[in-house]
């Protein structure tokens, strides 16, 4: 596509449920990024994928958080038995290579946990 | 101004005037530093970048500042229009680990028309 596609837009989820947010990065970038962006915040590195190399996964905040990416595009975000400080935007973005040139964010996954 | 908790700091400019975004950083081996627009619903939005070796760059209608010296950074808006509200967020692109930006709080522009 022509840009980093982010679903849903928006959810809602009970606390306690597990929630599934996906992202679609610009086709042929091979970098793909995931940040969270809380309240009145700047945005928080949570994960990175680069190519078939194994993630970093250095930002995850606990091991209610997980990622992968599938055949090198498509990216889905799991946070289990979300929690209300789990309240954020999630935003996903997009590179060529390594690095930061070409560096595309999606609109992000507005998560509310209730 | 500092931002605590959860308030950005905020400035509110007069269409046509220019505009100054500071931001203070932390980490001196830092390669890279990028002003990012973010306008409400969208994710954030490329402005301009600067290599730590530069201490000005210009594009069309801004320009940032980088003083090493005293960590700062600044973003100066000409003609401030009112497409140009939204929140600016800096990052930095730290030396060793240059695919991970690490971002500042953030600073609200508002343009009165």
């Amino acid at each position: 596509g022509a840009g980093v596609s982010q679903s849903p837009s928006n959810k809602v989820t009970e606390k306690g449920k597990d929630v599934e947010l996906r992202c679609d990065p610009i086709s042929g970038h091979t970098a793909l990024y995931w940040y969270r962006q809380s309240l009145g915040q700047g945005l928080e590195f949570l994960i990175y994928f680069q190519g078939n190399s194994a993630p970093d996964k250095s930002g995850l905040p606990s091991d209610r958080f997980s990622a992968e990416r599938t055949g090198g595009s498509v990216s889905t975000l799991t946070i289990q038995r979300t929690q209300q400080e789990d309240s954020a935007v999630y935003l996903c973005a997009s590179s060529p290579g390594t690095g930061i040139y070409g560096y595309t964010f999606g609109s992000g996954t507005r998560l509310t946990v209730v | 101004g500092e931002s605590v908790g959860l308030h950005l700091p905020t400035l509110s400019v007069q269409e046509g005037d220019n505009s100054i975004i500071n931001c203070a950083y932390s980490n001196s081996a830092s390669d890279y530093f990028i002003w990012y627009k973010q306008e409400s619903g969208k994710g954030p939005q490329f402005i301009i970048d600067i290599r730590s070796n530069m201490d000005k760059r210009q594009g069309q209608r801004v320009t940032v500042l980088l003083n090493k010296t005293v960590k700062h950074l600044s973003l100066q808006i000409a003609a401030t229009q009112p497409g140009d509200s939204a929140v600016y967020f800096c990052a930095e692109v730290p030396r060793r680990d240059g695919n991970k930006l690490v971002f500042g709080a953030g600073t609200i522009l508002r343009v009165k028309s």
